[in-house]
């Protein structure tokens, strides 16, 4: 079964910092792993998408996540906050089976 | 624009009263999900087709159900609706299960 874990249910950094939201996975195959944002009251908004080509993957809105298998991880990053990017963020796998399985999720605050 | 309509948006109804949600893409996407998504939670897979399959997970209690008369509407009908069902509920299609899932901003149901 495919699964993963996001480590931190709730990240604070200040506007102009660094975000890194932590996700590690679980696979007996070889995964594909997706980060979504969801903001209040809205649905979730695929932000990028790892199918096995390049490790690094560059999505929306200025993020970017690194598969690493030898860590099983594949970490959402953002060089720099912006207040409008305080929302909830979830990791998710997805397999051939056209299932998807979410993380428990971050909510990411963005401090001024 | 391509996307995923959900309607209502809010949907207030009465213990034990059936109610359904609708879902339509004009995508054209194989797949259609549906979720249910409690407070500070993550989106809980309930069932989806791929085409004219239908896949129920196996956890997803009987008093949800779901029909899918054509490629573009999927609806949910929760035959007696309990107060556990209060929730957002989240309708969502992709090409495949790898290609990643496009959301739609969800209907939140509450039971008085």
């Amino acid at each position: 079964a495919q699964s993963v874990t996001q480590l931190g249910s709730h990240v604070s950094v200040s506007e102009g910092a660094l975000v890194l939201l932590r996700c590690n996975y679980s696979s007996s195959v070889p995964p594909y792993l997706f980060w979504y944002v969801q903001y209040p009251n809205q649905g979730l908004q695929l932000l990028l998408k790892y199918t096995s080509a390049a490790t690094l993957v560059k999505g929306i809105n200025g993020f970017e996540a690194e598969f690493k298998k030898s860590e099983t991880s594949f970490h959402l990053t953002k060089p720099s906050a912006h207040m409008s990017d305080a929302a909830e963020y979830f990791c998710a796998v997805g397999g051939i089976d056209n299932d998807m399985r979410f993380g428990a999720g971050t909510r990411l605050t963005v401090k001024p | 624009d391509a996307m995923v309509i959900q309607n209502p948006r809010y949907q207030v109804t009465q213990f034990g009263k059936p109610v359904t949600l609708s879902c339509s893409q004009t995508l054209n996407h194989n797949v259609m999900y549906w979720y249910q998504q409690k407070s500070s939670q993550a989106p809980k897979l309930l069932f989806h087709y791929y085409d004219k399959d239908f896949n129920n997970e196996a956890d997803t209690p009987d008093n949800f159900q779901s029909r899918r008369p054509n490629t573009s509407f999927c609806f949910l009908d929760i035959r007696s609706p309990g107060l556990g069902d209060a929730a957002m509920y989240l309708c969502a299609t992709s090409r495949t299960g790898v290609s990643g899932q496009y959301f739609g901003p969800g209907t939140r149901l509450t039971v008085t």
